[in-house]
């Protein structure tokens, strides 16, 4: 696709501030979207998801939202800490029988 | 801590060579995956399979095969390994009816 190649874009933030990271997906009929945090040299770690009847979901310093109209999903994490340093990727799946599919990730870079 | 499991974490081998890379994972997850991802760069996602027996194509599966003969493994087997191969292979399990991936540890492959 056109991505391969590209690197991914990155979003520093001072440490304290709130972060926003967020995709666009592709499939309007995905049940589930989920987040998943990459750090260095280890595999990409769930950290929240959201089915598609909800617009909002909450987890400990983590909101998702959904919004259906413009294919669009974001990750705010309050109080940004510099553990938080990471690739964060947005994906999407069905219930049934369809893969898991990973968006394009950003790197959020926390300053000290 | 979960339990998939890569083998090897590191391999380099010549080109023209077959490889196998193993996955296992001993959760009873049906739905497994197999992605390349270049350092700092996207998921892509190679192969998949819905439980014993079943296999499915993802966007990179034409210089790669797989099996799925029993449950907990799931090995990717590259014919004939080419430098364009380089990459890092990641092996993820989910457990019905949940959305969360466990990854394992990935292998780094080096074709030289």
């Amino acid at each position: 696709g056109e991505s391969v190649g590209l690197h991914l874009p990155t979003l520093s933030v001072q440490e304290g501030d709130n972060s926003i990271i967020n995709c666009a997906y592709s499939n309007s009929a995905s049940d589930y979207f989920i987040w998943y945090k990459q750090e260095s040299g280890k595999g990409p770690q769930f950290i929240i998801d959201i089915r598609s009847n909800m617009d909002k979901r909450q987890g400990q310093r983590v909101t998702v939202l959904l919004n259906k109209t413009v294919k669009h999903l974001s990750l705010q994490i309050a109080a940004t800490q510099p553990g938080d340093s990471a690739v964060y990727f947005c994906a999407e799946m069905n219930s049934g029988n369809t893969p898991l599919v990973f968006g394009k990730g950003t790197r959020l870079s926390v300053i000290a | 801590e979960a339990d998939i499991y890569q083998t090897p974490r590191y391999l380099v081998i010549g080109t023209g060579k077959k490889i196998t890379l193993e996955c296992s994972q001993t959760m009873g997850h049906d739905k497994m995956y197999w992605y390349q991802q270049d350092p700092g760069m996207e998921l892509h996602l190679i192969h998949y399979s819905y439980g014993v027996n079943s296999t499915e194509k993802g966007d990179l599966s034409s210089e790669s095969t797989v099996s799925r003969i029993r449950t907990e493994h799931f090995p990717l087997t590259l014919e004939s390994a080419r430098p364009s191969h380089t990459s890092q292979y990641l092996c993820a399990s989910i457990g019905f009816p949940a959305t969360e991936a466990f990854f394992g540890q990935g292998t780094r492959l080096t074709v030289v």
